[in-house]
């Protein structure tokens, strides 16, 4: 089985703190991807990575940054927090060309005051 | 534009009454559909994936078919823990890249 972890469930942080989520994947998946979730929204995609250092910017990227230094890590990171991010943060994995099913992590619901 | 509408955007039905969810969809050449489970608070969890008009897929009470231009998830006896949000997200050819629908919010009662 799949399993992606992410590190806290729930944050609470001030406005302008500069905020590290991060997401491991244990299945070795080329693919991993960052969304934040709106009710009313749906799945908004941040930033995906197909690969160690490559990064490509989602639909909704401004405000944020990631970095991927090890293929089971993907670092989503809020350089400067504002309230409008406050949301529910979803990492996903996916293993490469031949299979398409992205497998989701538990999520981290981000207040930020 | 690629896009994907779930509808109704809310549910109730009594346990044991069927029914179905829809997805419409519009993409560039679609390379797979993919359903979704969400419980509050959690992750979605992955349930089927349909790759090509007339295929179906199915898991417990649950049934997932594809046409061209949607998809629907039957659901056949809910019991209450069907109660969930299921969510429906498109992959276009040629991309990694998801569009997700804003899923439909089922309450099975018992």
């Amino acid at each position: 089985d799949v399993k992606v972890t992410q590190s806290s469930r729930y944050l609470v942080k001030r406005t302008g703190e500069k905020v590290f989520l991060e997401c491991v994947q244990d299945m070795d998946h080329e693919n991993m991807f960052w969304y934040r979730q709106d009710p009313g929204l749906g799945l908004r995609l941040i930033y995906f990575s197909y690969d160690v250092k490559m990064k490509e910017k989602g639909d909704i990227p401004e405000g944020y940054s990631v970095s991927r230094e090890k293929k089971e890590r993907f670092s989503l990171i809020l350089e400067s927090a504002s309230t409008n991010q406050t949301s529910m943060y979803l990492c996903a994995s996916l293993k490469g060309p031949t299979q398409e099913t992205q497998y989701f992590g538990p999520g981290t619901r981000l207040l930020v005051l | 534009e690629d896009q994907v509408t779930q509808s109704p955007e809310a549910l109730r039905l009594q346990e044991g009454e069927s029914s179905s969810l829809n997805c419409s969809y519009t993409v560039s050449g679609l390379r797979g559909l993919f359903w979704y489970r969400q419980d509050p608070g959690k992750g979605p969890e992955f349930l089927f994936t349909l790759y090509s008009a007339g295929e179906e897929k199915e898991k417990e009470r649950l049934k997932a078919t594809l046409t061209k231009k949607e998809s629907f998830l039957h659901i056949t006896a809910p019991k209450p823990e069907d109660s969930a949000t299921y969510l429906c997200a498109v992959q276009a050819v040629g991309t990694y890249k998801y569009i997700f629908g804003t899923g439909t919010r089922l309450k099975v009662l018992a």
